[in-house]
């Protein structure tokens, strides 16, 4: 069965904080795993997707790494800023169920 | 290039009641899912249709189906609505790779707040 967790579940830090949220799949058949935002109300938006066959995947300020091994994946976050606050989820899409299955999501609070 | 569209934003029903929500994707896009949101219960996968044909389905009861258009389309229906139904219901479309992978990003509307009373 198909699995995801999030830790922490909620994350407070100051403005100009690097960070790392993580994400731990069960899938092992996993064919790519995506890390998307969401703002209080509204729906995801996508950060990074990174394939099966990739270890990471950055855009901008954001870095996300993939390990299929250990079933992990994080995304790390330079430079926090107030407007990065948002529930960060992650999702496996597993090849076998074509379904993305998500986590509970990391509640970030960047503090000015 | 127009985002995926969802209609009604808000919605306020009562036990018994049926609903049905409305989703357009991006055009192009042939594959429409489905996800419920609840804060006790996070993101869950409702279904996902490709071509008219539903691919896939999440364990959630009879009550809740949907269809998919010749235009891609799709509408998801619930009976009987339960007080456990108020969620936000997102809609996500994409364009699938071969053999039907999702190989880039879904992209998703930004759903339809369902309130039971």
């Amino acid at each position: 069965k198909q699995e995801v967790t999030q830790i922490p579940a909620a994350l407070s830090v100051p403005e100009g904080e690097n960070l790392v949220l993580n994400c731990s799949f069960t899938d092992s058949a996993i064919y790519n795993l995506q890390w998307f935002r969401q703002d209080p109300g509204k729906g995801l938006t996508s950060l990074l997707l990174i394939q099966s066959s990739q270890r990471e995947q950055t855009s901008g300020r954001l870095n996300a790494s993939l390990d299929k091994s250990s079933g992990r994946s994080t995304l790390y976050i330079a430079a926090s800023q107030p407007g990065d606050s948002a529930t960060y989820l992650c999702a496996d899409y597993g090849g076998a169920t074509n379904k993305l299955i998500f986590g509970t999501g990391t509640l970030l609070a960047v503090q000015p | 290039k127009a985002g995926v569209t969802q209609t009604p934003r808000y919605l306020i029903k009562t036990r018994g009641q049926q609903v049905t929500l409305s989703c357009s994707p991006i055009s192009g896009h042939r594959s429409v899912s489905w996800y419920q949101q609840t804060p006790g219960q996070g993101l869950q996968f409702l279904f996902e249709y490709f071509s008219e044909t539903q691919r896939n389905k999440g364990n959630f009861p009879g009550r809740f189906s949907g269809r998919q258009f010749s235009n891609s389309r799709s509408e998801m229906n619930v009976s009987t609505l339960e007080l456990g139904d108020s969620a936000l219901y997102l809609c996500a479309s994409s364009s699938l790779g071969l053999a039907g992978i999702l190989q880039e990003t879904q992209y998703f509307g930004p759903g339809t707040r369902l309130l039971v009373l």
